[in-house]
């Protein structure tokens, strides 16, 4: 069965911290590897990755996917107070086959 | 505004009520979503709606329905649900679908369903 599995289940830090968060998977026949930052109520895209190795940066925020060792990480630099939400990991696959692949979210705590 | 709309935003229903949810999308896409979201439970995938053809459905009781009239509206129809059934329920729409989130979704702001 697919998994994906994100960690720390939760981080709390203060301004100007830097943090990484991590989601690792298996996944028959993956495709592609989606960060989301949640909240309040809507998910919001950050990146899409398909390829290993290919950092995607926009801003503080980067990320990058290891397809060998199955993890991406998701790293945010010189964090702000409005950087609190719940950031969720999803992977895609080729086929239709199974479950949705979302993971259980890192609640990410920015204190002033 | 993500270009995804739910109706309503807020909804409380008895047990033998019937109800729908409603989702529309002005972007052009071609795959819908209907997703679960439980307080302190990952986003449960409901379903997915590929070219209005319905293209998973993952094990969701039969007192949920969906309906895709066309690529730019989707319904889920509720009836005699459970206090359980209580939650978030998040609508997306993507422009392709391959399977699991493999493409970028644009998710609407949600509705928040309590059942009594």
């Amino acid at each position: 069965e697919d998994k994906v599995v994100q960690s720390p289940l939760s981080l709390v830090v203060h301004e100007g911290d830097t943090v990484t968060l991590n989601c690792s998977y298996e996944v028959t026949n993956f495709r592609s590897l989606l960060w989301y930052k949640q909240e309040k109520k809507a998910p919001t895209f950050l990146f899409m990755l398909t390829s290993s190795g290919i950092e995607k940066k926009s801003g503080r925020l980067s990320s990058i996917l290891d397809k060998k060792e199955l993890f991406s990480i998701l790293n945010i630099t010189a964090t702000q107070t409005g950087d609190s939400a719940v950031y969720l990991c999803a992977v895609g696959r080729n086929t239709n086959a199974g479950k949705s692949t979302f993971g259980d979210g890192t609640t990410l705590t920015v204190k002033p | 505004e993500t270009g995804v709309t739910q109706t309503p935003r807020h909804l409380v229903m008895g047990m033998t009520n019937k109800k729908s949810l409603k989702c529309e999308q002005h972007l052009g896409h071609n795959a819908m979503y209907w997703y679960k979201q439980s307080a302190k439970k990952p986003l449960e995938l409901m379903f997915v709606y590929s070219l209005e053809e319905r293209v998973e459905n993952n094990s969701v009781p039969s007192r949920f329905s969906p309906e895709c009239p066309n690529s730019s509206h989707l319904f889920l129809h509720l009836h005699t649900l459970q206090p359980e059934d209580s939650a978030l329920y998040l609508c997306a729409s993507s422009q392709d679908y391959s399977g699991g989130a493999s493409y970028e979704q644009y998710f609407g702001p949600g509705t928040r369903l309590t059942v009594t």
